[in-house]
């Protein structure tokens, strides 16, 4: 697609259900990223991927969080038994992937899923 | 460990002034980059600069320009007569060629610009 594209835009959920958030990358976007924004904060890394393996999952904030993506291109954010904690704005971003040395490539973000937790 | 720290949480200016943000960070890797990110009112954060820490010349894009310097590690952003669609949230991000791929964000300053 042209952008990033997430699913859904906004998400109202109460305490201990499970939710979904989808992220639809850029095609030909190999390297796929998860932030969370919490309100008035900055961003705080979740899970990365490469194609459809995570090597860095080390800022999912606990085991209820997890993620996954096939296809190399559509990823899912799956949080299981919801806490208020939760509430926030889930954003993706994708970016092409080169092991060239040169350069960091550029992320491009969708527009984000907001979360709420009542 | 990399870090990012955006000391100003808000600024609030007056139209046409100058304004600059700042931008420290911190890495042990010789090879890293740097971003800025703009996030306006509608939320989806806008690409603004990329550079690599082996290239500190500064540039300069209109209103817009960055000041980067190693012997400080910042990479400072100073808008030039700023406007009322400058107000925004803007994040500095690094990412270095070593450990994790994905970029880390400064918490983000608030810039108000009133008319």
């Amino acid at each position: 697609g042209a952008g990033v594209s997430q699913s859904p835009s906004n998400k109202v959920t109460e305490k201990g259900k499970d939710v979904e958030l989808r992220c639809d990358p850029i095609s030909g976007h190999t390297a796929l990223y998860w932030y969370r924004q919490s309100l008035g904060q900055g961003l705080e890394f979740l899970i990365y991927f490469q194609g459809n393996s995570a090597p860095d999952k080390s800022g999912l904030p606990s085991d209820r969080f997890s993620a996954e993506r096939t296809g190399g291109s559509v990823s899912t954010l799956t949080i299981q038994r919801t806490q208020q904690e939760d509430s926030a704005v889930y954003l993706c971003a994708s970016s092409i992937w080169t092991v060239n040395p040169s350069g960091a490539n550029v992320l491009t973000f969708g527009a984000g899923s907001r979360l709420t937790v009542l | 460990a990399q870090k990012v720290t955006q000391a100003q949480t808000e600024i609030s200016v007056v139209e046409k002034e100058d304004v600059t943000l700042d931008c420290v960070y911190e890495t042990r890797d010789t090879t890293y980059y740097l971003f800025w990110y703009k996030q306006p009112p509608s939320g989806e954060l806008v690409f603004l600069i990329r550079r690599n820490s082996f290239d500190e010349q500064n540039e300069i894009s209109g209103r817009y320009s960055w000041n980067f310097q190693k012997s400080t590690s910042s990479f400072n952003f100073t808008i030039t007569a700023s406007q009322v669609v400058d107000s925004a949230v803007y994040f500095c991000a690094l990412r270095s060629d070593t450990g994790r791929r994905a970029l880390t964000f400064g918490s983000g300053t608030r810039l108000q610009v009133q008319p």
